[in-house]
């Protein structure tokens, strides 16, 4: 069945240093994909997106690189800063309205 | 504009009780959607609205109902509280069908079944 999963459950990283967090996902049919970050007792708030014509897009500190041939999916966090802290989701699109989401991983920034 | 808006934040239910929670938008949104999500887990699309007096099943329908008689409000009822709909509920809208970057979440009602 369709899947989309994570690699890391918990990243740990050093205030200023880059942080890379992976998805990977199983529907090859997928063509929309979407980062979200959540702040602890928030919604979702979405973060970038990428369409699979793409192999990267980048946007404000964050970059997404998409490899179709691997179906893996990567959210990159350059100069990593406190308030970055979060859980970050990957969510991929294959249908109208269905967003199908990773079960997360939480992104710890060190002082 | 308020953006989405739920109610109640907070709310324990015990097992066959039965309660709604609300959802309310103010950006003339079309579709609007529920998601659970479990502890440590993404997000499980309930049931979704393409307009006022359409609504359809997600992925985890089962124990749920909605309906739509508003564009604004999307309510999520739960006829028969059971443990296993312990879980934190959001409530998102967006204004057009593949608009899904511009998909707005609400705060979430965090639902405890006893």
């Amino acid at each position: 069945g369709e899947s989309v999963g994570l690699h890391l459950p918990t990243l740990s990283v050093q205030e200023g240093d880059n942080s890379i967090i992976n998805c990977a996902y199983s529907n090859s049919a997928s063509d929309y994909f979407i980062w979200y970050k959540q702040e602890s007792g928030k919604g979702p708030q979405f973060i970038i997106d990428i369409r699979s014509n793409m192999d990267k897009r980048q946007g404000q500190r964050v970059t997404v690189l998409l490899n179709k041939t691997v179906k893996h999916l990567s959210l990159q966090i350059a100069a990593t800063q406190p308030g970055d802290s979060a859980v970050y989701f990957c969510a991929e699109n294959s249908s109208s309205y269905k967003l199908i989401f990773g079960s997360g991983t939480r992104l710890l920034v060190r002082p | 504009n308020a953006g989405v808006t739920q109610t109640p934040k907070f709310r324990i239910l015990k097992i066959g009780q039965s309660m709604t929670l609300q959802c309310t938008q103010d950006m003339n949104h079309n579709y609007m959607y529920w998601y659970r999500q479990d502890p440590g887990m993404g997000l499980k699309l309930i049931y979704y609205s393409v307009g006022a007096g359409i609504t359809d099943k997600g992925e985890v329908p089962n124990g749920y109902n909605v309906s739509r008689s508003t564009t604004e409000d999307f309510p999520l009822r739960l006829e028969l509280a059971a443990p296993s709909q312990t879980s934190v509920y959001f409530c998102a809208s967006t204004s057009t069908l593949r608009g899904l970057d511009e998909q707005f979440f609400g705060p979430g009602t965090r639902l405890t079944v006893l």
